[in-house]
């Protein structure tokens, strides 16, 4: 496809349910990264991968979320045990290589109820 | 500890008034600040990176300058598709995003 391509668009959960964001990056594109944006605020760093390698899982909030990225192209973002705050935007991007000119996709509204 | 800031949080300019949006940076090492556009619903979309002070990028009514303490995104006559959210990035071996401005344009 032409762009980064992210499912399901929303997602409605219940607390305390597990659930995974898929993202589709450009074809070709070495980087992959996730970024979590809260209402009326800026996107927040989760993780990065090079390929399939995790580089930087610095910004996961807790050992409830994990990525995952095991043949280098498609990528899932899986959240244990949902809480209210876990509610956000979550924003995938890819890049050619590294943080030059991220691409995003238009990201995965979760709502935790 | 690294830190973007970007003033004013909200801006409403009447079409054709020209304006600048300020983003100030206290990081470690910086490796590249970078200037996106976002609607809403939508991802940030690229708009300029810049490496060193004194740098300049332009695209259409859009100007991106660099200092060693802030940048600037300068608006020139805009038009009402300007509105979006303007988000800044610094680089620090992670992409730090400030909050953004949010502009409205007005006929």
């Amino acid at each position: 496809g032409a762009g980064v391509s992210q499912s399901p668009r929303y997602k409605v959960a219940k607390r305390g349910q597990d659930v995974a964001l898929r993202c589709d990056p450009i074809s070709g594109h070495v980087s992959l990264f996730w970024y979590q944006q809260a209402l009326g605020q800026g996107p927040e760093f989760l993780t990065y991968f090079q390929n399939e390698a995790q580089l930087d899982k610095s910004g996961l909030p807790s050992d409830r979320f994990f990525a995952e990225r095991p043949e280098g192209s498609v990528s899932t973002l899986k959240i244990q045990r949902t809480q209210q705050e876990d509610s956000a935007v979550y924003l995938c991007a890819s890049s050619y290589r590294g943080f030059e000119k991220l691409l995003f996709g238009s990201g995965t509204q979760l709502s935790v109820l | 500890e690294d830190q973007v800031t970007q003033s004013p949080e909200a801006l409403r300019l009447q079409e054709g008034e020209s304006s600048s949006l300020n983003c100030s940076y206290t990081v470690s090492g910086l490796r590249g600040l970078f200037w996106y556009r976002q609607d809403p619903g939508k991802g940030p979309e690229f708009l300029f990176t810049l490496y060193s002070a004194g740098e300049e990028k332009e695209k259409e009514r859009l100007k991106a300058t660099l200092t060693k303490k802030e940048s600037f995104l300068h608006i020139t006559a805009p038009k009402p598709e300007d509105s979006a959210t303007y988000l800044c990035a610094v680089n620090t071996d992670k992409l730090i995003f400030g909050t953004g401005t949010r502009l409205q344009v007005f006929p």
